[in-house]
């Protein structure tokens, strides 16, 4: 079975900061791992994939996420923290290579403080 | 439109009522996906569509749960007899081919905030 754990319910940051956001999986086999975002009353948008190959995936809106294997982790990254950034992320996960059973973690929430 | 679109955005039943909620793919989207997103949680897969073949049904809760898409298009979602633990936001998001491929990804709705008195 799959599982993904984000660390931190409410992430806070002040603008110009590094965003760091947390998430560590659990698959048996070679995962495929999802960072969405999601702005109150709009939908999850796909803000980057790991999927085979290197390690470091970048996305849209400057943020990037790090596959690390040996630490079962793909934390989320931005070097300077917007304003426009506040919103909740979601941190996912497949072991089927596909869309029909990914599993998404509880959500952290970021704050940008001015 | 250029996007998934569900309606209503906002429902509101009476314990035992039944809805009906209703999502717009991308046109010409092959697979759509339907997820049960409770306040404070993250979205739990319900079930999904390759075109008109509802290929799993596994995360739907109870029996009262139902979902078609007759002509591999628009998809309905009903939930009979509503009942307060089904109150959720309900997400649709289709994608144009069933894999996860990074040529490939999944477009989201807005979602129906079903709230059951």
């Amino acid at each position: 079975a799959q599982s993904v754990t984000q660390l931190g319910s409410h992430v806070s940051v002040s603008e110009g900061a590094l965003v760091l956001l947390r998430c560590n999986y659990s698959s048996s086999v070679p995962p495929y791992l999802f960072w969405y975002v999601q702005y109150p009353n709009q939908g999850l948008q796909l803000l980057l994939k790991y999927t085979t190959g290197a390690t470091l995936v970048k996305g849209i809106n400057g943020f990037e996420a790090e596959f690390k294997k040996s630490e079962t982790s793909f934390h989320l990254t931005k070097p300077s923290a917007h304003m426009s950034d506040a919103a909740e992320y979601f941190c996912a996960v497949s072991d089927s290579g596909g869309y029909q059973k990914v599993t998404f973690g509880t959500g952290t929430k970021l704050q940008v403080i001015p | 439109g250029a996007g998934v679109s569900q309606s209503p955005r906002y429902k509101v039943a009476k314990r035992g009522q039944d809805v009906a909620l209703r999502c717009d793919p991308i046109s010409g989207h092959v697979s759509l996906f339907w997820y049960q997103q409770a306040l404070g949680q993250g979205p739990e897969f319900l079930t999904y569509f390759q075109n008109e073949a509802q290929l799993d049904k596994s995360g739907l809760p109870s029996d009262r749960f139902f979902a078609e898409r007759p002509e591999g298009s628009v998809s309905t979602l009903k939930i009979q007899r509503t009942q307060q633990e089904d109150s959720a936001v309900y997400l649709c998001a289709s994608s144009l081919r069933l894999s996860g491929a990074s040529t490939d990804t999944q477009y989201f709705g807005p979602g129906t905030r079903l709230t059951v008195l």
